[in-house]
């Protein structure tokens, strides 16, 4: 089956406690972004990545991390310095280049 | 910082209706640019992407582009209640980057 899966659905965490978002995709796309969205928002990139081993801070990187170690993965960590990590999380990949990207089903981050 | 913006709506128009929704871009750099529809709760879908000036059809779906006036539109035509959602103007930023850059959105409403 192929695509782009975001796992899990929806997350919720302590304050204070990383965690890791999954993003997996058999698409063959070179080009992988995560974005964060909040009620009634646009969508704001956080990172980006047009190739393995290489990523991009975005508009609002503080508070994130990732890696990019397979074309396939891109996984997003919210740290603990994340002031507000509270969002709908879009994971996104596309062909490298000028094209459309695709986005996965998202992750509801609730943080208690 | 480059940017894309949409008047956030909502828009209603009545069902059989053209719904004409507008996207101005900052970077003259960007030659990419795409729509998504997303309903409420759910990931952005793709609807239309436009790399040239001038008018692109697909279906009900018009894409309209002036690079002149930095200014991208989508036009629906015989809209439909199941066309209430927010769309989404995206622009690819075409320097070293490759940054997929969005709107806040247009809110959609269909009145049956």
């Amino acid at each position: 089956d192929g695509g782009i899966t975001q796992s899990p659905k929806y997350l919720f965490r302590k304050e204070g406690q990383n965690v890791t978002l999954s993003c997996e995709q058999n698409l063959n796309h070179d080009a992988m972004y995560w974005y964060r969205q909040d009620p009634g928002q646009g969508l704001r990139l956080i990172y980006y990545s047009q190739i393995v081993n290489d990523f991009q801070k975005g508009d609002i990187a503080e508070g994130y991390s990732v890696s990019r170690e397979k074309k396939e993965s891109f996984p997003l960590t919210v740290t603990s310095a994340q002031k507000n990590p509270t969002a709908f999380y879009l994971c996104a990949t596309g062909l490298q280049g000028a094209t459309e990207a695709f986005f996965g089903q998202g992750t509801r981050l609730t943080v208690v | 910082q480059k940017e894309v913006e949409q008047n956030s709506g909502p828009l209603s128009v009545p069902e059989g209706a053209i719904a004409s929704l507008n996207c101005t871009y900052s970077d003259r750099g960007s030659q990419s640019f795409f729509w998504y529809r997303q309903y409420s709760g759910k990931s952005p879908e793709l609807i239309m992407s436009i790399y040239s000036n001038g008018d692109k059809e697909d279906g009900r779906f018009t894409a309209q582009l002036n690079k002149a006036s930095q200014y991208v539109s989508l036009l629906i035509r015989d809209s439909q209640p199941s066309d209430s959602a927010t769309y989404l103007c995206a622009a690819l930023q075409m320097d070293s980057s490759y940054k997929l850059i969005f709107g806040s959105g247009t809110r959609l409403l269909v009145r049956p």
